[in-house]
């Protein structure tokens, strides 16, 4: 069965350092987001992705916050200098090109900041 | 108010109970609603996707949908210790991209 796979699965880092976070969407899906769950807290949305460019974001994924698909497999979050409230679970999700499209999840990357 | 709300719980039931899990929300704009399981530490999964308001059943899972209420339920008949989970609602918009919004989920646990 098809799946979004997510590395790494936990990062440790320093506050200020650059952090990114990896995604290998499903292969024939079209639309690709970031999800962030700080722990005990709800899965809030990010970002979303369609067409090589960002479709729609959050007030959360603010000037430190970047994605890209660099390869057309891959979809990075790049965080640019991290600060201890970013420590959170990372969903990366994708859909396919149907406004019904069911949305699939990745297992996460945990990111802690030191 | 906000806009996806969902009792957190915990909700601590014995096997073979039925299980009520509910969210209410307030923009009428939703159109698609669904429920997701997330065991811990891991991402969430689809358990249920409806789209029009009624009930729609797979297997002991049942999904029902007022939206006049703006009102959404899950239901687990003959819950068993592997339901013991954080069960998410979410619902979207019909527009593509749109994000999905979440409710903060409840958890349940099922003895056995």
């Amino acid at each position: 069965e098809p799946e979004v796979t997510q590395t790494p699965s936990h990062q440790v880092t320093q506050m200020g350092q650059e952090v990114i976070l990896r995604c290998v969407p499903i292969s024939n899906h079209l639309y690709f987001y970031w999800y962030r769950q700080i722990l005990g807290q709800k899965v809030e949305f990010l970002v979303s992705f369609y067409n090589n460019e960002i479709s729609e974001k959050s007030e959360i994924f603010d000037d430190q916050f970047s994605v890209e698909r660099p390869d057309g497999s891959n979809f990075t979050l790049k965080i640019r200098s991290t600060k201890l409230e970013d420590s959170a679970m990372y969903f990366c999700a994708s859909r396919d090109g149907r406004d019904t499209g069911e949305l699939f999840f990745g297992e996460g990357s945990r990111l802690t900041v030191l | 108010q906000k806009e996806v709300e969902q009792d957190p719980g915990p909700l601590s039931v014995p096997e073979g109970a039925i299980v009520s899990l509910n969210c209410t929300y307030s923009n009428s704009a939703f159109q698609y609603f669904m429920w997701y399981r997330q065991y811990s530490r891991k991402g969430p999964e689809l358990l249920m996707y409806t789209y029009s308001s009624g009930n729609k059943e797979d297997g002991r899972f049942t999904a029902q949908v007022d939206k006049s209420s703006k009102y959404i339920s899950l239901f687990i008949r003959d819950s068993q210790p592997s339901d013991s989970a954080t069960y998410l609602c979410a619902m979207i918009v019909n527009q593509a991209g749109t994000a999905l919004i979440f409710g903060k989920g409840t958890t349940l646990s099922v003895s056995s």
